[in-house]
């Protein structure tokens, strides 16, 4: 069954650390790939898609069809990314977008 | 460019109250959705729209309904509304890749 996992719940990380947010999927096509986040009191908004391979506030996040995963990385946090983190995957054959639970990252300063 | 418009913003409801939570897309979406947000669980899939005159149901469908008359509107509405329903909604809409969506709804049951 198709299937989007974000283990972490919540991610706390000093400020100036690198940042790993984890997402596995599971699709037996082939993957559309999403980040989007949420700040405080704001609708989701869409952060990089894996088509574009694109760093967007020093965002990088790589497809390893291998592992079936889409980490969220930066090598060094800021206040400001601060937020909730959601990975997304687009069913192509469905033409439908299902979501992880997302992951609560806070940065501490 | 308005894209999702979700209304109301805020509304408080009593146990046993009904009420209908609106959403509509102007950017010519196929699907839309109905996600419900709890702290501590993510987004909650409540809906799913494929196109005009569908509907299917998501994770959590128990107490609610939806309508999708046309492509821009899909409704959701609450018969009977519970204190478990106090939860921020978002509308979604989504053609192709990037979804978008509404600012939420925050709705307290009391």
């Amino acid at each position: 069954a198709q299937r989007v996992t974000q283990p972490e719940k919540l991610l706390s990380v000093f400020k100036g650390a690198p940042v790993e947010l984890k997402c596995n999927y599971s699709y037996s096509g082939s993957p559309e790939l999403f980040w989007y986040v949420q700040y405080s009191r704001q609708r989701l908004q869409l952060l990089l898609r894996h088509i574009s391979r694109e760093s967007i506030k020093g965002f990088t996040a790589d497809l390893n069809k291998g592992e079936t995963s889409f980490h969220l990385k930066k090598p060094f946090a800021q206040e400001e990314d601060s937020a909730m983190y959601y990975c997304a995957l687009l069913m192509n054959r469905d033409d439908k977008i299902i979501f992880g639970k997302g992951t609560r990252l806070h940065i501490l300063p | 460019n308005a894209g999702v418009t979700q209304t109301p913003k805020f509304q408080v409801l009593k146990t046993g109250q009904s009420m209908t939570l609106q959403c509509a897309q102007d950017m010519n979406h196929n699907s839309m959705y109905w996600y419900r947000q709890d702290p501590g669980m993510g987004l909650r899939l409540i809906y799913y729209s494929a196109s005009e005159g569908t509907t299917d149901k998501g994770e959590v469908p128990n107490g609610y309904n939806v309508s999708r008359l046309n492509k821009r509107e899909f409704s959701l509405r609450l018969e009977s509304a519970a204190p478990s329903q106090t939860s921020v909604y978002f509308c979604a809409s989504h053609r192709g890749t990037e979804a978008f969506f509404g600012q939420g709804t925050r709705l307290t049951v009391v």
